[in-house]
C-alpha cells in the first residue's frame, strides 16, 4: 500500500503521553519520520529513521516503527506540544508519502 | 544558519504556468538533495518532488507527473519548481525542504522554507 493513516485526532491531559500512530501496508521495512506543524508555520522534524531525534527536540519525543504501524510517542505531554503531527516514509515506485496528519490537543 | 526562501507564488488562471524558487543558504546546497512538499488550504502535506545533489535522480508525484519539471543550480544556490497546467486542485502553499541525506532514497526532510502560495483559479 502507498498510503499511510493516521488517527485525525489525539487528545491527552498535560503531563500524560501521547501515541500518534501511523499505518501502512510494510510501514516496518521502511524508515517513518515524524513533523510537527504548528498553525502558521512550517513543518518541524521531530523524528526521523524511526527512533532518531533531531537536535534540539526534547527527549520527551519518541519513536518505533514494527509490522504495519510506527508510533509517535509523547512523554509528558506539554501545553507547548499542541499542534499537527505527520508520519512520512518514501515508496520506491511512488515517492514520498504523508499520513493524513493528526491534531494533538493537549487539554 | 540553514535557510531555505520560496518565491514565485502567485495568482495564476488554470492552464496556467508558474516557475517557483527556492534560495538556500547557511550550507553547501551543492550536497544535499531538495524536495518540494505542498499543503492544500486546510489539508495535510503532500509530498511533490525531489532532485538529488547533482540532478542525477529527479522523482515526482503521480499527481503533478508530466505537468511539473524540477531543476536546480548549484552555483547559484538554487532551486526551481516549473509548473504547468495548472488545475484548481494544484492551489497549495509549497514548501522546499532539505533531505538530511542520512538514508540513500529516502529523504528526511530536516529543513523547511516558510512556503510560498499558488493559487490557480479563473
Amino acid at each position: 500500500s502507498h498510503e499511510l493513516t493516521q488517527p485525525p485526532s489525539v487528545s491527552v491531559s498535560p503531563g500524560q503521553t501521547a501515541s500518534i500512530t501511523c499505518s501502512g501496508g510494510k510501514l516496518g521495512d521502511k524508515y517513518a519520520c515524524w513533523y510537527q506543524q504548528k498553525p502558521g508555520q512550517s513543518p518541524v522534524l521531530v523524528m526521523y529513521q524511526n527512533t532518531k531525534r533531531p537536535s534540539g527536540i526534547p527527549e520527551r519525543f519518541s519513536g518505533s516503527n514494527s509490522g504495519n504501524t510506527a508510533t509517535l510517542t509523547i512523554s509528558g505531554t506539554q501545553a507547548m506540544d499542541e499542534a499537527d503531527y505527520y508520519c512520512q516514509a518514501w515508496d520506491s515506485s511512488t515517492g514520498g508519502v504523508f499520513g493524513g496528519g493528526t491534531k494533538l490537543t493537549v487539554l | 544558519e540553514v535557510q531555505l526562501v520560496e518565491s514565485g507564488g502567485g495568482l495564476v488562471k488554470p492552464g496556467g504556468s508558474l516557475r517557483l524558487s527556492c534560495a538556500a543558504s547557511g550550507f553547501t546546497f551543492s550536497t544535499y538533495s531538495i524536495n518540494w512538499v505542498r499543503q492544500a488550504p486546510g489539508k495535510g502535506l503532500e509530498w511533490v518532488s525531489c532532485i538529488s545533489s547533482s540532478s542525477s535522480f529527479i522523482k515526482f508525484s503521480d499527481s503533478v507527473k508530466g505537468r511539473f519539471t524540477i531543476s536546480r543550480d548549484n552555483a547559484k544556490n538554487s532551486l526551481y519548481l516549473h509548473m504547468s497546467s495548472l488545475r484548481a486542485e494544484d492551489t497549495a502553499v509549497y514548501y522546499c525542504a532539505r533531505d538530511l541525506g542520512v538514508v540513500a532514497g529516502q529523504p528526511v526532510l530536516d529543513f523547511w522554507g516558510q512556503g510560498t502560495q499558488v493559487t490557480v483559479s479563473s
